[in-house]
């Protein structure tokens, strides 16, 4: 399978504890990009990868929250002391920066559930 | 600040009847807008993406026209199918906003037999 993939597909875990989400874009893909939807809502910018260089981050994305890109292929994003209110799925995308005019191809999501 | 909105919020049709879909977006300075599927509890299929020069991008039965004047975007799907069932979720690309995506909340498909 050659499209975006996220693991885990489900986390629950208790309020306090810490979360790290990963995400495989294309392969060919040099742009990597993570959302947050909550139910019933379209998805949220949370922030931007172009290579290894984090070049946009949303206010959405709070001091609990980080990302990294280390080697410009895959993508963490771990939430630090989570609330109830980090629950959500987030989403991750990729896109290539020519040919498909910035077309973002989204992964399956993990689910985040804060008890 | 670009605002992006869908209505109705959902909507039921029999099958085989055609599914129109709005979409409309407060600031006409867009890359382009993309058109996405979300089954529930799943990740977003895109389906169309049209550039901010176009007017319109086919695909099988889905058609999507693009007037970006007056802010709006239409999504057809011709002869709808329970297979259909699913929510569709616009997005632009906002000049002015880089490269993410700024998405409506979304119209709830539901087409019966």
């Amino acid at each position: 399978d050659t499209g975006v993939s996220q693991n885990p597909r489900h986390k629950i875990t208790k309020r306090g504890q810490n979360v790290t989400f990963r995400c495989d874009p294309i392969s060919e893909h040099n742009r990597l990009y993570w959302y947050r939807q909550t139910l019933g809502q379209g998805p949220e910018f949370l922030t931007y990868f172009q290579n290894e260089a984090q070049l946009e981050k949303s206010r959405l994305l709070s001091d609990r929250f980080s990302a990294e890109r280390p080697k410009g292929s895959f993508s963490t994003l771990e939430i630090q002391r989570t609330e109830q209110g980090d629950s959500a799925m987030y989403l991750c995308a990729s896109s290539a920066t020519s040919g498909s005019g910035d077309e973002q191809f989204f992964g399956p999501g993990t689910r985040l559930t804060v008890l | 600040k670009q605002e992006v909105t869908q209505i109705p919020a959902a909507l039921s049709v029999p099958e085989g009847e055609n599914l129109v879909l709005n979409c409309s977006f407060t600031d006409s300075a867009i890359y382009n807008l993309q058109w996405f599927r979300q089954d529930p509890g799943k990740g977003l299929t895109s389906l169309l993406l049209i550039q901010s020069s176009q007017r319109e991008q086919t695909s099988g039965r889905l058609n999507a026209s693009l007037d970006k004047s007056s802010g709006r975007s239409t999504l057809y799907i011709a002869a709808s199918q329970p297979g259909d069932s699913a929510t569709y979720l616009c997005a632009v690309r906002p000049i002015a906003a880089g490269n993410k995506l700024t998405f409506g909340g979304g119209t709830r498909v539901l087409v019966k037999p």
